[in-house]
């Protein structure tokens, strides 16, 4: 079974400051990894993904993450945040032996408060 | 290029009655898998769809039905509604294959009374 943890139910920072959204993942194979943002009363918008490759991965809007598989872990950062990414974020895992269909399994979202 | 659109954006339904959700792909997408989002939760995989074929699921009972069309729009149906099938329901598009992001719509709010 494959499992997504985000151990931060919310993540505040000043506006100008780096930000860090923390996520770790289980799987039994190699895993795909994915970054999401929610804005209110909206669906999800996909921010980056992680396939294979190089460990450092960027995405929309300045955003990037790093893959450390020996950690397990996909975290989210930013050099420098602004007040409009003010959101929720969800991480996302597909086990590469999850099949022939996209089955993506969410953590459980952080809020991410950027204070003016 | 249009993105996934969803329809009605909001419902309300009581106990017990049939509801019916649709999803509209983003142009070109030939994959749609349906999420339950409670609310302060994450997504819920509910089950995709390829080609009209249901080829994946999560764990929903059977009440829980869809179905995709040659064009590739999708429907969720849920019978025999409880209350805690109160949640945002999402339909997600992509591209086959196994690295494919997905694309989502706005959802549908379905509260149930």
């Amino acid at each position: 079974a494959q499992s997504v943890a985000q151990p931060e139910d919310q993540v505040n920072v000043a506006e100008g400051n780096p930000l860090t959204v923390k996520c770790t993942y289980s799987v039994s194979g190699n895993p795909y990894l994915f970054w999401y943002v929610q804005y209110p009363n909206r669906g999800l918008q996909f921010l980056l993904k992680y396939i294979t490759g190089d460990n450092l991965v960027k995405g929309s809007y300045g955003f990037e993450a790093e893959f450390n598989k020996s950690q397990t872990s996909f975290h989210l950062k930013k050099p420098s945040a602004l007040v409009s990414d003010s959101a929720l974020y969800f991480c996302a895992v597909r086990d590469l032996n999850s099949g022939g269909y996209q089955k993506v399994t969410f953590g459980t979202g952080t809020k991410l408060q950027v204070i003016p | 290029e249009t993105g996934v659109t969803q329809s009605p954006t909001h419902l309300i339904k009581t106990r017990g009655q049939q509801v019916t959700l649709r999803c509209s792909s983003q142009s070109g997408h030939n994959t749609v898998s349906w999420y339950q989002q409670a609310l302060g939760q994450g997504p819920q995989f509910i089950f995709q769809y390829y080609r009209e074929e249901e080829n994946g699921r999560g764990n929903f009972p059977p009440r829980f039905s869809g179905l995709q069309f040659p064009n590739y729009s999708s429907e969720l149906n849920v019978n025999a509604l409880e209350l805690d099938d109160s949640a945002l329901y999402l339909c997600a598009s992509s591209l086959a294959g196994v690295n494919q992001p997905q694309h989502f719509g706005d959802g549908t709010r379905l509260s149930i009374l």
